[in-house]
């Protein structure tokens, strides 16, 4: 059963950082491209960032371009969102997604509130 | 990377049928056929109904089904469920490695 697990998420300051992780099982991990997607609370999905099966190749959304950093380490199965400078507007849930150009598969997401 | 454009909610009846769209731009949907259809209950994850503007993914019935001219996507949801009432977000490749949403459609079963 394919699983993806997302934790490190939390409440902090503006101006802070936060690392974000997805861990991956029952399915090549290595083998697939992988997302993040957010939700603020109340709202629609906000593509973020994605990631190619071997790490070489990255896509940001403009709002968080030079602040959010995709990464992953295939082998421990695991997906990262290195976040830094948060605002509040990043206040969301993080869901991690496998796919390409389509997630069939997604987390339950992690929750990382921004608030003073 | 503007949003795609999806209108805030849609309905019918039971057994009715339902069409959602989704206006994008040259720049996305209307260049690439990486149209992808989300279905999200309350308090869940979203679930993938439809990938390349019109295929299936296994399990989803094919009461779904998609379409694309220009820069517009639509998603048809024919005899229309109970369980068919959620919100439905579109999404599309928008090139440079981007992908771009829609604001999503909140479609309820009357």
């Amino acid at each position: 059963e394919v699983q993806l697990v997302e934790s490190g998420g939390g409440l902090l300051q503006p101006g802070g950082s936060l690392r974000l992780s997805c861990t991956g099982s029952g399915f090549t991990f290595s083998s697939y491209w992988m997302h993040w997607v957010r939700q603020a609370p109340g709202k629609g999905l906000l593509w973020v960032s994605r990631i190619n099966s071997d790490g070489t190749t990255t896509g940001y959304a403009d709002s968080v371009k030079g602040r959010f950093t995709i990464s992953r380490d295939n082998a421990k199965n695991t997906l990262y969102l290195q976040m830094n400078s948060l605002r509040a507007e990043d206040t969301a849930v993080y869901y991690c997604a496998r796919g390409n150009m389509a997630s069939e598969y997604w987390g339950q997401g992690t929750l990382v509130t921004v608030s003073a | 990377q503007s949003a795609l454009t999806q209108p805030p909610s849609a309905s019918g009846s039971p057994g009715q049928s339902v069409t959602i769209s989704c206006t994008g731009s040259s720049s996305d949907v209307g260049s690439y056929d990486y149209v992808s259809w989300y279905q999200q209950h309350p308090g869940r994850a979203p679930k993938l109904m439809i990938y390349e503007v019109n295929k299936w993914p296994s399990g989803v019935p094919d009461r779904f089904s998609g379409s694309k001219s220009g820069n517009t996507a639509s998603l048809t949801v024919s005899g229309l469920q109970a369980e068919d009432e959620a919100d439905y977000y579109c999404s599309s490749y928008a090139g440079r490695n981007t992908l771009v949403f829609g604001g999503g459609t909140k479609l309820t079963v009357l």
